[in-house]
């Protein structure tokens, strides 16, 4: 069956540190992948997208690899801070977007 | 508009009453989605709309959901005879097809607690 796998442990690290997000997928051959942002009460925000011929996109802090292979995707945040504490997502294209559940992300100033 | 719309923002029902949600894209968004989040869990994909016809139904959880969208524009959603178990927020996304790719522009979502 297809499954999108987040980690659903929260990760909780101190300010200034890199944040590794984790998101892993069986039976979908995507042509991208697509990372967003969700806040307590709002709609996920979208951050990157990265494309099945592409290994790594960057914009500001962030950083995001796509390994077809291994079927991972992972996400980076740099110099984190307590502002970037949010649930974060990936998304799959299907016949629509199927996202993964989520890892809550806790930057301790 | 300016970003997605949805209403109401809260709604409070009773079992076995039917509900309908709204969903106002951005304008010129020609894919609408409509996503189900219950407390603490990550988005159950309900239903995509292409222009006004709906390629992919297979998220709708049972014959009592059903949505439509007319004049490729706004969306409704409809829940008949509520359930307990379809309290959630209720997730409304358009998006522009650009190079192949959908990135999708979420609404606040609407709060649905069946009493």
């Amino acid at each position: 069956s297809q499954k999108i796998e987040q980690n659903s442990e929260a990760l909780n690290i101190q300010e200034g540190k890199t944040a590794t997000l984790t998101c892993n997928y069986t039976n979908y051959s995507p042509a991208y992948l697509q990372w967003y942002r969700q806040d307590p009460g709002r709609g996920p925000v979208f951050l990157l997208l990265i494309r099945e011929n592409e290994k790594e996109k960057r914009k500001e802090r962030l950083k995001v690899t796509f390994d077809t292979t291994l079927k991972q995707s992972l996400f980076h945040i740099t110099a984190s801070q307590p502002a970037d504490s949010a649930t974060y997502l990936c998304a799959l294209d299907s016949i629509s977007l199927i996202f993964g559940s989520g890892t809550r992300l806790l930057v301790r100033p | 508009g300016a970003g997605v719309s949805q209403s109401p923002s809260n709604k409070v029902t009773e079992k076995g009453k039917d509900v309908e949600l709204r969903c106002d894209p951005i304008s010129g968004h020609t894919a609408l989605y409509w996503y189900r989040q219950s407390l603490g869990q990550g988005l159950e994909f309900l239903i995509y709309f292409q222009g006004n016809s709906a390629p992919d139904k297979s998220g709708l959880p049972s014959d009592r959901f059903s949505a439509e969208r007319t004049g490729g524009s706004v969306s409704t959603l409809t829940i008949q005879r509520t359930q307990q178990e379809d309290s959630a927020v209720y997730l409304c996304a358009s998006s522009l097809e650009v190079s192949g790719a959908n990135v999708l522009t979420f609404g606040a979502g609407s709060r649905l607690t069946v009493l």
